[in-house]
């Protein structure tokens, strides 16, 4: 049974760097064909993708927040850990871990986790 | 980086037929993948690729792609159909950047 589940601080203050811990279970970090991907979701507002990273380590980010995001994993404790710095109000939201199996016939994210709401204010 | 365009909301009455879009350019690249997601809940993977389903998705959910835009349609529609849909591909710049869609609401009626 393929789960993963986010943990990390409720609330974080303005300029504060925000951690953020996804825990899986049930499949291995080192699976060539699978990733880890962090997503969120501001109230109310649409998905937002953020950042990647692969069994060998490769990484990719959004364009618009890559100066601020640093994606890593421990495959050992089968966890990948996502850094946010300088955080602002506009990024309270509720962040996701998600898995993405690669394949050709296409990419999907095809389990989340149930969400964490981060709140960003002073 | 690629915008993928839905319509905000649609609306269908019970048992009928919808289809969403999704408009990018990266579309013309990539297969879309597409996600419900209903009110409190993480969204669920509901189409990828050309047009597969996850286990246990109900076949009334397909998928179809042409030039720059992907559809979801939904064949006879249900009550618990009624979410918020998002449509995913890669970036158009390749490797594995992604870009979410705008959503679009479902009401079934």
């Amino acid at each position: 049974q393929v789960t993963l589940k986010e943990s990390g601080p409720v609330l974080v203050k303005p300029t504060e760097t925000l951690t953020l811990t996804c825990t899986v279970s049930g499949f291995s970090l080192s699976n060539a064909r699978m990733g880890v991907s962090w997503i969120r979701q501001p109230p109310g507002k649409a998905l937002e993708w953020l950042a990647h990273i692969f069994s060998n380590d490769e990484k990719s980010y959004s364009t618009s927040l890559k100066s601020r995001l640093t994606i890593s994993k421990d495959t050992s404790k089968s966890q990948v850990v996502l850094t946010m710095t300088n955080m602002d109000p506009v990024d309270t939201a509720t962040y996701y871990c998600a898995r993405i199996s690669i394949g050709i016939e296409g990419d999907g994210f095809d389990y989340w986790g149930q969400g964490t709401l981060v709140t960003v204010s002073s | 980086s690629s915008e993928l365009t839905q319509d905000p909301a649609v609306s269908v009455a019970l048992g009928q037929t919808v289809r969403i879009t999704c408009q990018g350019d990266s579309l013309r690249s990539y297969y879309a993948s597409w996600y419900q997601q209903k009110p409190g809940q993480a969204p669920v993977l509901v189409i990828y690729g050309k047009n597969n389903r996850p286990s246990g998705i109900p076949d009334r959910f397909s998928g179809s792609s042409s030039g720059n835009t992907a559809s979801l349609t939904i064949t006879g529609a249900q009550a618990e159909d009624e979410a918020d849909y998002y449509c995913n591909s890669r970036d158009s710049s390749g490797n594995h950047l992604y870009v979410f869609g705008t959503g679009t609401k479902v009401t079934v009626l």
